[in-house]
């Protein structure tokens, strides 16, 4: 079956634009992470998602940062006014349920000149 | 402080040779999940090993845990040179939220 898929794979922007990314999870899996991955370092947690349950924010560096998913589909992580530190690849991951062996996306590398 | 730090930070062997990866946590876990990622992009699920497991194998892959030094190990058996790539334990305290490592990166020459 189809693995996660991420949009755009590329993206590059001038500072203090907006960007969108889209993640579009395994069917049926209920749990979704987003993280962010600098270069050459381990990935770091952004936010959570778990069915209709409030997501967890608790990694999202600042307030330019926000995520939405539509039911147990797709989500999208919005990043206001770019800022060259949020320059990173930013990868999404479903689960079937929380706990669960999680499944990567190919990740959005954004770059932000 | 850092969750899941892996040493060490390179390795470099010949084809054929084991390689092992060590893992090391601070906070009590859930579960602990071993990842490779080649060319800074996918990442690829390889064993997920729970807290109440010490050992777990995957073909060429042995994963040990032991809670109470608060480590884990990855060895790879036969080693390829596609094994190249980083490798990253992740940690699970609660629901899935994965706390990673800095990496390893491991090179295998043919």
């Amino acid at each position: 079956g189809a693995g996660v898929s991420q949009s755009p794979s590329n993206k590059v922007t001038e500072k203090g634009k907006d960007v969108e990314l889209r993640c579009d999870p395994i069917s049926g899996h209920t749990a979704l992470y987003w993280y962010r991955q600098r270069l050459g370092q381990g990935l770091e947690f952004l936010i959570y998602f778990q069915g209709n349950s409030a997501p967890d924010k608790s990694g999202l560096p600042s307030d330019r940062f926000s995520a939405e998913r539509t039911g147990e589909s797709v989500s999208t992580l919005t990043i206001q006014r770019t800022q060259q530190e949020d320059s990173a690849v930013y990868l999404c991951a479903s689960s079937l349920s929380p706990g669960d062996t999680q499944y990567f996306g190919p990740g959005t590398r954004l770059t932000v000149l | 402080s850092q969750q899941g730090e892996e040493d060490p930070q390179a390795l470099s062997i010949q084809e054929g040779e084991n390689a092992t990866m060590n893992c090391s946590y601070k906070t009590s876990i859930n579960n602990l999940q071993w990842y490779r990622q080649n060319s800074g992009r996918g990442l690829v699920h390889l064993i997920l090993i729970r807290s109440n497991e010490r050992e777990k194998h995957s073909g060429r892959l042995r994963v040990t845990l032991d809670t109470s030094k608060k480590s884990s190990s990855l060895l790879i058996t036969a080693s390829r040179a596609a094994d190249t790539a980083s490798y990253f334990c992740a940690t699970d305290k609660s629901y899935g939220k994965l706390t990673f490592g800095q990496g390893t990166i491991l090179t295998v020459h043919p």
